[in-house]
């Protein structure tokens, strides 16, 4: 059974830098196929996707934060992790990871953690 | 960068109505198109991946279809779970990108 679960701080000052866990069981990031993605959700507002990185690192951004992130794995601690610089309050938001297959559901975000939420703020 | 358009933002409808929610891309994405169901203060589930596969131990009830830049999310007969907000994603080639979501409310 896949599981994944974020954590990080719950509040974070302006122009501080996020760094988020992702915590998985049940399959590993050497496994050919496999990823872990972010994605983050603002309050009452629509998903958006942050980063993807794959079993042989490959490592995908958002076109619109790139400058500002970064995503990293540890495949003998079984995470995933993200930063996010120079964070402001329009950061605000549930951040997600999501594990993806390229032989089970073709790269789609079939599995996600429950999120964790993220306040900026001074 | 490639845009996902969803629409409408919201739809009423009754248990037992046929609902059909629409997305475009803003260029081809030929069939790599997934589709969401988020309930308020839950993750996102997988309900339908490149374009018209059903995830398994999702109900039969939900389908995709579409190719190019237009795809549909129908529901075939709206079920008191089915309420909930509705989110496409393309993950064609580098990026990924979601709509900016579907309201379905009880009439």
């Amino acid at each position: 059974q896949i599981t994944l679960k974020e954590s990080g701080p719950t509040l974070v000052k302006p122009t501080q830098t996020l760094t988020a866990t992702c915590t998985f069981s049940g399959f590993s990031l050497t496994t050919r196929g496999v990823g872990v993605g972010w994605i983050r959700q603002p309050p009452g507002k629509a998903l958006e996707w942050l980063a993807l990185i794959y079993w042989d690192d490959d490592k995908r951004y958002s076109p619109s934060l790139k400058s500002r992130l970064t995503i990293t794995k540890d495949t003998s601690k079984n995470q995933v992790f993200v930063t996010m610089t120079n964070m402001d309050p329009v950061d605000t938001a549930t951040y997600f990871c999501a594990h993806v297959s390229l032989d089970d559901s073709e790269d789609a975000f079939d599995i996600w953690g429950h999120g964790t939420v993220v306040t900026v703020s001074s | 960068d490639i845009q996902m358009t969803q629409s409408p933002s919201t739809l009423a409808a009754s248990v037992g109505d046929r609902v059909t929610i629409t997305c475009r891309a803003s260029q081809s994405i030929n069939s790599w198109l997934a589709w969401y169901q988020q309930k308020p203060g839950k993750a996102p589930k997988l309900l339908i991946y490149m374009a018209s596969s059903l995830k398994s131990g999702v109900p039969s009830r939900f389908s995709g279809s579409g190719s190019g830049t237009e795809f549909a999310l129908t529901i075939s007969s709206l079920q008191p779970d089915d309420f909930a907000t509705y989110y496409c994603q393309q993950y064609n080639g580098y990026s990924r990108a979601f709509g900016q979501g579907t309201k379905v409310e009880i009439k």
